[in-house]
C-alpha cells in the first residue's frame, strides 16, 4: 500500500497569490500522480497528471511537479481566485506494475482565497 | 464533455436493508471503479471492474457488497445488508483503455439509519 501525506489541512491565502500545496509519499516511488479538485459534497474532478520522469507540468494557472529522489509532488494555483476554493487532493496508483488502476488519496488540503 | 452519471444522489435506508446504487461511465471507457468517503475521511478504493469481473478488491469490500454490470451502460454497487457504518459518499469511477485518469461521478450519499 502507500502512505500519502498533504501539508496541513487547510491553507488560507489572498486572491492574486500563488497556493502552494504539498503531496508527500513514504513507500514505493509511483509511475505516475494526479491532483484532484473536490467541492463540498460532490466527487473527485481530474486536474493535471503527471508522470515519473516529467519534472513539471502545466495546465493553464496551473502547476505540478514531481520528485521522486524527495517523493514529493508540490501543486500550485498562480494567480488565485476566490473560485479556487476547494479540497485538493493528491492520488497515486497502487504499485508500479499494476495496469489495474487502483488509486490510494491523501485526505486533501482545504484550500480558501479570500478577496 | 461526456460525464459519469449516479442514481440517486441521496439515498435513506433502515439497517440490515439491501441497497442498488446506479452508475453510468463514460461511454467508451473499460474499466470502471466504486470509491467510498466517510464524512470527513479519504476517499478510498473498494473494487474495480474489467472485462465484466472484478480485478482486484479492498478489505472493505466483504461479502456484503457486489457489482454488476447488467448491460452495455449501466454499472451497480449492492450492499446487501446495510450497517450504519456503511453511511458514506459512493463514487463510481471510469477509465478508457490505455490511459490513467479516473473520471469520477457526483456521487450518491448513502445514509443508514
Amino acid at each position: 500500500s502507500q502512505k500519502i501525506e498533504q501539508n496541513s489541512e487547510a491553507l488560507n491565502i489572498q486572491e492574486g497569490k500563488t497556493a502552494t500545496l504539498t503531496c508527500n509519499y513514504t513507500n514505493y516511488s509511483p509511475a505516475y500522480l494526479q491532483w484532484y479538485r473536490q467541492d463540498p459534497g460532490r466527487g473527485p474532478v481530474f486536474l493535471l497528471l503527471i508522470r515519473e520522469n516529467e519534472k513539471e507540468k502545466r495546465k493553464e494557472r496551473l502547476k505540478v511537479t514531481f520528485d521522486t529522489t524527495l517523493k514529493q509532488s508540490l501543486f500550485h494555483i498562480t494567480a488565485s481566485q476566490p473560485a479556487d476554493s476547494a479540497t485538493y487532493l493528491c492520488a497515486l496508483p497502487s504499485d508500479r506494475g499494476s495496469t489495474l488502476g487502483r488509486l490510494y488519496f491523501g485526505r486533501g488540503t482545504q484550500l480558501t482565497v479570500w478577496p | 464533455e461526456p460525464e459519469v452519471t449516479q442514481t440517486p444522489s441521496h439515498q435513506v435506508t433502515q439497517m440490515g436493508q439491501e441497497v442498488i446504487l446506479r452508475c453510468v461511465p463514460i461511454s467508451n471507457h473499460l474499466y470502471f471503479y466504486w470509491y467510498r468517503q466517510i464524512l470527513g475521511q479519504k476517499v478510498e478504493f473498494l473494487v474495480s471492474f474489467y472485462n465484466n469481473e472484478i480485478s482486484e478488491k479492498s478489505e472493505i469490500f466483504d461479502d456484503q457488497f457486489s457489482v454488476e454490470r447488467p448491460d452495455g451502460s449501466n454499472f451497480t454497487l449492492k450492499i446487501r445488508s446495510t450497517k450504519l457504518e456503511d453511511s458514506a459518499m459512493y463514487f463510481c469511477a471510469s477509465r478508457r483503455d490505455h490511459t490513467d485518469t479516473q473520471y469520477f461521478g457526483p456521487g450518491t450519499r448513502l445514509t443508514v439509519l
